[in-house]
């Protein structure tokens, strides 16, 4: 099946500070990936959708201006969390899709600020 | 799915028992479902899909179960391992085309071997 990559795994970071998460299709083109965020023992909560080389759509609630979403390749869309705080601390997914309706995910980035 | 709350039923079950897991949706418009397996610290794993014009898909070990009358879904996994053990998700497509899916609150399977 495909598959989707993150990077890094794991981060931590003072608070305060910007943290990038990369994810990548490996083996096919990605015209849509998607951006989730899991707090410990509960399900994952769509942050946004991004389509390469427009402008993310934010879920509501969630701050388009803390987390920056950059889809600028079919393989590529980074996420960045601005001056982060102990409150973002969590896990971050991303997933692809080629245009059907499947999702292949990435395997996570755990964020832990201090 | 509906995602409800930060308690995330649990279902334990002995080796080689058949395991049910169920999972109710709320928007009518849903036309695509999905079970994910989660093992911890890890990314969802598709494990089977179901278009709203069936209401039942086997796969491997596996069986989803599509009640659009009661917007219910289930899935069956048949002589349950240890290794299946993880947090099961079930998602729908609110009916739309472009990939966008809402995640229920999920089950914790453990299998005790």
């Amino acid at each position: 099946g495909a598959v989707v990559s993150q990077h890094p795994s794991w981060v931590i970071c003072k608070s305060g500070t910007s943290v990038k998460i990369e994810c990548r299709s490996l083996d096919f083109q990605a015209t849509t990936m998607f951006w989730y965020r899991q707090f410990p023992k509960q399900s994952l909560m769509l942050m946004a959708t991004s389509n390469e080389g427009s402008k993310a759509t934010y879920e509501q609630g969630v701050e388009k201006d803390k987390f920056l979403i950059n889809h600028a390749s079919l393989t590529l869309s980074t996420l960045t969390v601005t001056s982060a705080h102990p409150e973002d601390s969590s896990f971050y997914i991303c997933s692809a899709s080629g245009g059907r309706d499947e999702q292949f995910f990435g395997p996570g980035t755990r964020l832990t600020v201090l | 799915g509906e995602s409800v709350g930060l308690h995330l039923p649990t279902l334990s079950v002995q080796e080689g028992d058949n395991s049910i897991i169920n999972c109710a949706y709320s928007n009518s418009a849903s036309d695509y479902f999905i079970w994910y397996k989660q093992e911890s610290g890890k990314g969802p794993q598709f494990i089977i899909d179901i278009r709203s014009n069936m209401d039942k898909r086997q796969g491997q070990r596996v069986t989803v179960l599509l009640n659009k009358t009661v917007k219910h879904l289930s899935l069956q996994i048949a002589a349950t391992q240890p290794g299946d053990s993880a947090v099961y998700f079930c998602a729908d497509n609110l009916g739309t085309s472009y990939g966008k899916l809402t995640f229920g609150q999920g089950t914790i399977l453990t299998v005790h071997p």
